[in-house]
């Protein structure tokens, strides 16, 4: 079965600290990847997406995230982290059948330092 | 442009009652579906629709009715709400067609059911 796996419930980093959250996918294919953010009280804002192409792709916010096939692993990276980035994010795979269902993970709440 | 549009933001029920979540795009997306999201389980799909007469059911359908007459609305039903119920629910909606599509979210609708 497809499922999507994000390892760390909670992550503390200080501002201006880079910051990787980890995703890991279990599919029988090449998903299409994505990752959303979702900050208190709001819906879910879409980050970045991959498909095939470049492995690394850019996002909104100055985030990036790397697909590695060989590890079945999308993670999501960024460079300097700001204080308004705290939030919750989510890794999700998109299946690649009539369904057009997105799987996603527990997702990552995300603390930001002073 | 209003894009996913869920009523209401903030709804408590009695255990028995029933009630309709609304959900309403105007992206003329094909694909519609229901997700609930409780801490530290990330988001579980409901109930999913391919399109206006169609709809199937997601990991977690137990308890909720969906029916989608139109492109534009997919309400979700509780026909006797639980305390089990008691979530944040989110609807939203994607372009078919598309396999990296992604998935844009309504605003949720916040349940307590007493």
């Amino acid at each position: 079965a497809q499922s999507v796996t994000q390892p760390d419930i909670h992550i503390t980093v200080s501002e201006g600290a880079s910051l990787e959250l980890r995703c890991n996918y279990s599919y029988g294919a090449t998903p299409y990847l994505f990752w959303y953010v979702q900050s208190p009280g709001q819906g879910l804002q879409l980050l970045l997406k991959y498909f095939s192409g470049d492995t690394l792709v850019q996002g909104i916010k100055g985030f990036e995230a790397e697909f590695k096939r060989s590890q079945s692993s999308f993670n999501l990276r960024k460079p300097s982290v700001h204080w308004s980035d705290a939030a919750e994010y989510f890794c999700a795979v998109g299946l690649m059948d009539s369904s057009y269902k997105l799987i996603f993970g527990s997702g990552t709440r995300l603390l930001v330092r002073p | 442009n209003a894009g996913v549009t869920q009523t209401p933001k903030f709804q408590v029920l009695k255990t028995g009652q029933s009630m309709t979540l609304q959900c309403a795009q105007d992206m003329n997306h094909e694909y519609m579906s229901w997700y609930r999201q409780d801490p530290g389980m990330g988001l579980r799909l409901i109930h999913y629709s391919v399109g206006a007469g169609i709809t199937d059911q997601g990991e977690v359908p137990n308890g909720y009715n969906v029916s989608r007459s139109t492109t534009e609305d997919f309400p979700l039903r509780l026909l006797s709400a639980a305390p089990s119920q008691t979530s944040v629910y989110f609807c939203a909606s994607r372009q078919t067609g598309v396999g990296n599509s992604p998935l844009h979210f309504g605003n949720g609708t916040r349940l307590t059911v007493t």
